[in-house]
């Protein structure tokens, strides 16, 4: 089974802040991803990372960056946390472009 | 760019009736569709998926249809079941890429 693990299941930092999500998978998947997820909009895809100290920007990349220095771990920061970004964020994995495997979700309140 | 657009939002049904789930992409070229199940307080997983050599599909009560032609997929679940309410989500590869674009959601509500 693929086993996705997430730091936090919820978190609650206060505005200005520097917030570290991290994501771990042991299945040696290439690609990891970070998404957002809101009520009536669905998972929207922040950053996507396809191979060690490699990222790509997905949809809404602003106020993000993202680290990957090991091949199964992805973490996505949070520079300066703001309330809009108060939200659930689901990191998932996926070999190529095979069916993606998500984490348990980090519920984050910014305050 | 490329979008899925995902009907309806809301869903509610009788226990035992059947419930369709239908999304419509828009680039021609995807060639993967997954739909994804997240019950409350979960994970998303998914349930079924599709490729675009393929028309239909099916795993015990759920089956997925594609009409490539008129770009748009379906999610059936016959004889319903409580444990069947959630959040469905369906997704459309986006060609060239390792990406897929998801639908805003359905909640399926199954009323015993």
């Amino acid at each position: 089974d693929v086993k996705v693990t997430q730091s936090s299941r919820y978190l609650v930092k206060r505005t200005g802040e520097k917030v570290f999500l991290e994501c771990v998978q042991d299945m040696d998947h290439e690609n990891m991803f970070w998404y957002r997820q809101d009520p009536g909009l669905g998972l929207r895809l922040i950053y996507f990372s396809y191979d060690v100290k490699m990222k790509e920007k997905g949809d809404i990349p602003e106020g993000y960056s993202v680290s990957r220095e090991k091949k199964e771990r992805f973490s996505l920061i949070l520079e300066s946390a703001s309330t809009n970004q108060t939200s659930m964020y689901l990191c998932a994995t996926a070999f190529g472009a095979e069916t993606q495997y998500f984490g348990p979700g980090t519920r984050l309140l910014v305050l | 760019g490329e979008n899925v657009e995902q009907h309806p939002s809301t869903l509610s049904v009788q226990e035992g009736d059947s419930a369709v789930i239908k999304c419509t992409y828009s680039d021609s070229a995807s060639n993967y569709f997954p739909w994804y199940k997240q019950e409350l307080g979960k994970r998303p997983q998914l349930i079924i998926d599709i490729r675009s050599n393929v028309g239909e599909k099916k795993d015990q009560r759920i089956a997925v249809t594609l009409n490539k032609t008129a770009k748009h997929f379906s999610l059936h679940i016959t004889e319903t079941q409580p444990e069947d309410s959630a959040v469905y989500f369906c997704a459309a590869s986006i060609p060239g890429t390792y990406k897929y674009i998801f639908g805003t959601g359905t909640r399926l509500k199954v009323l015993a």
